[in-house]
């Protein structure tokens, strides 16, 4: 079974630039999280779908940033326009959500962000 | 708020060697909690968990168990081997099925 997929694994851009990264979780996930890891730091999380509901984007930066999952499936996390501080690792994750409550959260590998 | 402290590394050991990593929190109710690897250049894996008051959460040879009494969950192995080297990060879930994650502690074992 594939896990969660993410692209690009690795992004360079200009500050002022958009960028934007895609997400596709574990077929039959319904729960999608976007989280935010700066170097040397846990995870932070940005936002979490239900289906292609966003039910929790309180730590979302909703000045420069968006995200959409129109289908419920797969997500774009999109950053406009980039700051220095931005530069960080975008990691996706997916979970059974609804009644599995106690199931783990399976994580993407990440895109690593750099903003020069 | 909820929050997961746990020990800063980098922790070195030696191949074969007792493996101890600390981790309290702070929350509301009644968490679950978990230990999560990452390896480098992967993902983050869920490698135990634990999901009430004196559960014992394994996996690998890593065992964890949940301290109500003392807010923690440290994570213990008998007998590391190199490819443990990782980041380890502690993490807890409350209402909302929102996780919390610690900053992390990179272990390096050395044959």
């Amino acid at each position: 079974e594939a896990g969660v997929v993410q692209s690009p694994r690795y992004k360079i851009i200009e500050k002022k630039q958009p960028v934007a990264f895609w997400c596709n979780p574990i077929s039959g996930h319904n729960t999608l999280y976007w989280y935010l890891q700066n170097l040397g730091q846990g995870p932070e999380l940005l936002i979490r779908y239900e289906n292609e509901e966003a039910v929790d984007d309180s730590q979302l930066p909703k000045d420069r940033f968006s995200a959409e999952r129109l289908k419920g499936v797969d997500s774009t996390l999109k950053i406009q326009p980039a700051e220095l501080g931005d530069s960080a690792v975008y990691l996706c994750a997916s979970s059974l959500g609804g009644a599995d409550r106690e199931g783990g959260q399976f994580f993407g590998p990440g895109t690593r962000l750099t903003v020069l | 708020g909820n929050s997961v402290t746990q020990m800063e590394g980098p922790v070195t050991l030696s191949e074969e060697a007792f493996l101890t990593i600390n981790c309290t929190y702070t929350a509301t109710g009644y968490p679950s909690l978990f230990w999560y690897v990452q390896y480098p250049g992967e993902g983050l894996q869920l490698l135990l968990k634990a999901t009430k008051a004196d559960d014992k959460g394994s996996n690998k040879g890593f065992e964890a168990t949940y301290r109500k009494e003392t807010t923690s969950f440290h994570l213990e192995k008998g007998s590391v081997q190199v490819s443990d080297s990782a980041v380890y990060f502690c993490a807890l879930r409350a209402a909302g099925n929102k996780l919390t994650f610690g900053g992390g502690t990179r272990v390096l074992v050395k044959p």
